[in-house]
């Protein structure tokens, strides 16, 4: 079993439409957890960085993290063609720099 | 400010041979980091240096090398190329004192041939 688990996709939706990205994982150790959207043929771009369980928001994008229930989730509103990417989920233990990474979401938006 | 450079972006390789990745990290970052992407693996994390010292490893095979110098610079080495070396090199970079946001480069595109 993998550490981190991510449904791979392909998510379409139409403009305007939420999204919602989800990761699960198995190391109750991990108290970083981030999201990163990749375009395709270029580097993981950092989209949200949450410590520990909440919520963080930044302008049309929301991270959730349970650390009970081991589930991050991100959420898009009002998505936007420029949106569509590859979504990666990724997370690591206090104080390492080594990120364990779901295997990305790759979400379209449809004009 | 400039972000995490990569060089080269892109390049071929004959198996046997070997070759050597060049990432310049982050004005003031101290911990750079490799990641290793292909489609059937994903994001995989090779090693870690910080401070000229590899502070962290991940399990790829000793072919995998790699390096920091003093201005935090570093670079990666792959010996003895196989096939299943071809992938995208990430290189990330860190202020590396526990706060963890990383930032990668656009990575080096690999190909062996």
């Amino acid at each position: 079993q993998k550490e981190v688990e991510q449904d791979p996709g392909p998510l379409s939706v139409p403009e305007g439409a939420i999204v919602s990205l989800n990761c699960t994982y198995s190391n109750s150790a991990f108290q970083y957890f981030m999201w990163y959207r990749q375009y395709s043929r270029k580097g993981p771009e950092l989209l949200m960085y949450t410590y520990s369980s909440g919520n963080k928001e930044d302008g049309r994008f929301t991270a959730q993290v349970d650390k009970s229930s081991k589930y991050i989730s991100l959420f898009i509103r009002d998505s936007q063609p420029s949106d569509s990417a590859t979504y990666l989920c990724a997370m690591s233990v206090r104080g390492a720099n080594n990120l364990f990474f779901g295997t990305g979401t790759r979400l379209t938006v449809i004009p | 400010k400039a972000g995490v450079t990569q060089t080269p972006r892109y390049l071929i390789k004959t198996r046997g041979q070997q070759v050597t990745l060049s990432c310049s990290p982050i004005s003031g970052h101290r911990s750079v980091s490799w990641y290793q992407q292909t489609p059937g693996q994903g994001l995989q994390f090779l090693f870690e240096y910080f401070s000229e010292t590899q502070r962290n490893k991940g399990n790829f095979p000793g072919r995998f090398s790699g390096r920091q110098f003093s201005n935090s610079r570093s670079e990666m080495n792959v010996s003895t190329l196989e096939l299943g070396d071809s992938a995208l090199y990430l290189c990330a970079s860190s202020l590396g004192t526990g706060e963890n946001t990383i930032y990668f480069g656009e990575g080096s595109w690999l190909t062996v041939v």
